[in-house]
């Protein structure tokens, strides 16, 4: 079945310190991958997407590339600022279910 | 535009008393719609999802049950709560030609 693992959390930066948060994941076929955010007691939020192998999805900052080579889709972000504190799950969608699948979550904390 | 509503926000209930949350999507239709929970410190775990009224796929045996009575409908349900389903509870949906799914803003479920 598919599966997505990312690693443990949490992550604790300094602000404007470079962010990497790991994620490989398992699947038959050819899923689309995603990265959500979910701050404190709030639901899940898009944060970025790719939709087919060598694809960079991008947003506020934040990129990742999906590489089928290495089945990874790493999160990465040049600069963090405090107000990026937040849980993050790497995810991929199987074609059939179109349900997704999630990673555990890291959770980051970014100090002024 | 589309939008997700998913209430109650915040939920304590006994031990064995029943249970009913739902979720409606406004500014779509046909949707696929999916009940997903996370557990205190882990990931996100697919429960049901629906693809149409009336079509229920379950992917984890428990004491939860869902129904979708209407097309922007999605119920979750129980007749008698246990400890172990206390968690966050999110609402999502998809589009049959879209990759992306967009969550409601989850219900926090503590059993006691």
């Amino acid at each position: 079945g598919n599966s997505v693992t990312q690693m443990e959390g949490p992550v604790t930066l300094s602000e404007e310190a470079f962010l990497t948060i790991n994620c490989t994941y398992t699947a038959t076929g050819y899923p689309s991958l995603f990265w959500y955010v979910q701050y404190p007691g709030e639901g899940l939020q898009l944060l970025l997407k790719a939709t087919k192998a060598d694809d960079k999805g991008s947003n506020k900052g934040f990129e990742a590339t999906y590489r089928k080579e290495t089945t990874s889709f790493h999160l990465e972000k040049g600069s963090v600022q405090v107000s990026d504190s937040a849980v993050y799950f790497c995810a991929l969608m199987d074609t059939g279910r179109r349900a997704l699948t999630f990673g555990s979550g890291t959770r980051l904390q970014v100090q002024p | 535009s589309q939008t997700i509503h998913q209430w109650p926000a915040t939920l304590v209930q006994p031990v064995g008393s029943p249970l009913s949350l739902e979720c409606t999507v406004e500014g779509t239709s046909n949707p696929n719609l999916y009940w997903y929970r996370q557990a205190a410190g882990r990931g996100l775990q697919l429960l049901f999802y629906s693809v149409g009224i009336g079509q229920i796929s379950s992917e984890v045996p428990q004491n939860l049950s869902a129904s979708r009575p209407q097309d922007r409908q999605f119920i979750l349900s129980s007749k008698k709560l246990l400890l172990s389903d206390s968690g966050f509870y999110l609402c999502a949906w998809t589009l049959e030609r879209k990759t992306e799914a967009f969550f409601g803003q989850g219900t926090r479920l503590t059993v006691v």
